[in-house]
């Protein structure tokens, strides 16, 4: 299956800094990404949906401010947490599905673990 | 009620064992299904993949949909302590890459040696 790479695994952060958090398709080009967040135990929630040369989708209750989307390319998205609180401790995921193949498989990156102190 | 219901487990089954797993939905427009793995603290990694009412077998792995009564089945065979994770079922409306998954809340499962 298609490879999505997720850097970095994991990071700590003090609070009140911001942490970037990369995801690339490595042998296709996803038009879109989605970033989620998922708590201890419990199952994905989706974030916001990034397209490529154009804003993130959010989903309600993300605040874009905070959580910044950038898709420059069709193999790169960015998620940057800005002005991280413990509170925003969390595993957070990527996912991209080949938009040239039109295959509905979606693939995931490794997931970076994010703890601020 | 959630679009994708899927019992949180854990489901406990002895090495060798057939697990069984599935979740419901209410949707009838899904059409694409996943089930994916998850061990903790990685990323889900696609198991399967069906889009047709039916069974789909891949080496221990058998996928089963029937849109009619809106459920999906996994069945692992020759459950191996390696297949320790949780499974998470997942479905979309149409292919198109940006057409977002629905997932199941995952249900926990342990194979004891």
């Amino acid at each position: 299956g298609a490879v999505v790479s997720q850097h970095p695994s994991w990071v700590i952060c003090k609070s009140g800094t911001s942490v970037k958090i990369e995801c690339r398709s490595l042998d296709f080009q996803a038009t879109t990404m989605f970033w989620y967040r998922q708590f201890p135990k419990q199952s994905l929630m989706l974030m916001a949906t990034s397209n490529e040369g154009s804003k993130a989708t959010y989903e309600q209750g993300v605040e874009k401010d905070k959580f910044l989307i950038n898709h420059a390319s069709l193999t790169l998205s960015t998620l940057t947490v800005t002005s991280a609180h413990p509170e925003d401790s969390s595993f957070y995921i990527c996912s991209a599905r080949d938009g040239w193949t039109g295959s509905a498989e979606a693939f995931f990156g490794q997931g970076t673990r994010l703890t601020v102190v | 009620q959630k679009e994708v219901e899927q019992d949180p487990g854990p489901l406990s089954v002895p090495e060798g064992a057939i697990v069984s797993l599935n979740c419901t939905y209410s949707n009838s427009a899904f059409q694409y299904f996943m089930w994916y793995r998850q061990y903790s603290r990685k990323g889900p990694e696609l198991l399967m993949y069906t889009y047709s009412s039916g069974n789909k077998e891949d080496g221990r792995f058998t996928a089963q949909v029937d849109k009619s009564s809106k459920y999906i089945s996994l069945f692992i065979r020759d459950s191996q302590p390696s297949d320790s994770a949780t499974y998470l079922c997942a479905m979309s409306v149409i292919k198109a890459a940006g057409n977002k998954l629905t997932f199941g809340g995952g249900t926990r499962v342990l194979v004891k040696p």
